[in-house]
């Protein structure tokens, strides 16, 4: 149990276009569920906690207008990159919240040309 | 304030040697601790946590790790290490009682394991 998907698992897209990337718990309910951004070779960072039918919280540094979390249902929840630009590619992973851990999905690769 | 440390980037070891792979952690009260590990352009995969209990807890694919409180250590371990288990290993912090969840992570250590 405790699996959680993203889709895509990869996308490009061209600078100024907007991407859309869904996290799913798929045999669970998570009220909260986490996004992370990570560089090659690096560890994760923490970009935002998305709570269930409540606003998103934002890490120090992290512009909640060009990364829209949005957490409607207590399975799902979105992060949209705003006007996407080079620098915002990266690998994006994210996580939903049971009990005291957090599962991890398999991760979207976005690369913005 | 809570955080973790890995203090060896890279871990090479030959298959079929002992593989260690170093984490302390700094937390103002009781742990949460946890390991992953992630192949290229993959999520990460759980392979063992600390809640309480037992000292030595016993995971997936054949690790281990042991909580010293004294040293605020959790380091992973592997009796026998195999090729495929060369990959980049992530330990994780979580203040035991807090509330909003989140993990620290450490900088990642990445294993190579040669045939």
């Amino acid at each position: 149990g405790a699996v959680v998907s993203q889709h895509p698992s990869r996308v490009i897209c061209k600078s100024g276009t907007s991407v859309k990337i869904e996290c799913r718990s798929l045999d669970f309910q998570a009220t909260t569920m986490f996004w992370y951004r990570q560089f090659p070779k690096q560890s994760l960072m923490l970009m935002a906690t998305s709570n269930e039918g409540s606003k998103a919280t934002y890490e120090q540094g992290v512009e909640k207008d060009k990364f829209l979390i949005n957490h409607a249902s207590l399975t799902l929840s979105t992060l949209t990159v705003t006007s996407a630009h080079p620098e915002d590619s990266s690998f994006y992973i994210c996580s939903a919240r049971r009990t005291n851990e957090q599962f991890f999905g398999p991760g979207t690769r976005l690369t913005v040309l | 304030a809570q955080s973790v440390a890995q203090p060896e980037d890279q871990v090479n070891v030959a298959e079929g040697n002992p593989l260690t792979v170093k984490c302390t952690y700094s937390v103002s009260g009781n742990p949460y601790l946890f390991w992953y590990v992630q192949y290229p352009n993959r999520g990460l995969q759980f392979l063992l946590k600390y809640i309480t209990g037992d000292n030595l807890v016993k995971g997936s694919y054949g690790f281990e790790a042991e909580f010293n409180k004294s040293q605020t250590s959790f380091h992973l371990k592997k009796p026998s290490a195999l090729v495929s288990d060369s990959a980049l290993y992530f330990c994780a912090v979580r203040e035991m009682g807090s509330n909003d969840y989140k993990l620290s992570f450490g900088a990642g250590t990445t294993v190579t394991v040669r045939a």
